[in-house]
């Protein structure tokens, strides 16, 4: 079945280095691709999306890009700061329009 | 601003008891979800309901029902509530003209004794 696959965490970073969560997926078809935030005692936030291969989604300083060839969508930040502290979550939309969620993976930025 | 309230916060329960977990959103959309999240396994959809009174399962309805008797509250009931219930639950909706974008509420930590 279709699945989300992140690289597990924590993560723990200084401020201002340089972010990548590596997200991969299986899935028929043309998935739509996200990445959700949660920060600390909140529910999840859209952070990102991208819809078709080789679109690059961006907010908030964060990017990732549609890669069909390598069927992943890695979240890259230049320079984190510490209230980017929090979990982050890939995830697909399939075909029949179930939204398919990874693990989760914690970051935790130190001044 | 999307506004999805949950009823509390943080609840604890007795193995056996029913429970009850509410979620109410104030944009009118039709679609709304249960999920728990549990850590290592992230957010598995419980319900999810398309309409007033309609209901389908997700991946985990073991041990769960719902109801959906006004639009804007969808309710997630634990019958016979059991520890391996004790979890982070939540609520999401969306309107059916969006289907990329899911808004959350804030979380239910239940936890069962």
């Amino acid at each position: 079945g279709d699945s989300v696959t992140q690289m597990e965490g924590p993560v723990t970073l200084s401020e201002e280095a340089f972010l990548t969560i590596n997200c991969t997926y299986t899935a028929t078809g043309y998935p739509s691709l996200f990445w959700y935030v949660q920060y600390p005692g909140e529910g999840l936030q859209l952070l990102l999306k991208a819809t078709k291969a080789d679109d690059k989604g961006s907010n908030k300083g964060f990017e990732a890009t549609y890669r069909k060839e390598t069927t992943s969508f890695h979240l890259e930040k230049g320079s984190v700061q510490v209230s980017d502290s929090a979990v982050y979550f890939c995830a697909l939309r399939n075909q029949g329009g179930k939204l398919i969620f990874g693990q989760g993976t914690e970051l935790s930025v130190k001044p | 601003d999307v506004k999805v309230t949950q009823s509390s916060r943080y609840l604890v329960k007795r193995t056996g008891e029913k429970v009850f977990l509410e979620c109410v959103q104030d944009m009118d959309h039709e679609n709304m979800f249960w999920y728990r999240q549990d850590p290592g396994l992230g957010l598995r959809l419980i319900y999810f309901s398309y309409d007033v009174k309609m209901k389908e399962k997700g991946d985990i309805p073991e041990g769960y029902s719902v109801s959906r008797e006004k639009k804007e509250r969808f309710s997630l009931i634990l019958e016979s509530a059991s520890t391996n219930q004790t979890s982070m639950y939540l609520c999401a909706s969306r309107d059916k003209g969006a289907a990329d974008t899911q808004y959350f509420g804030p979380g239910t930590r239940l936890t069962v004794l």
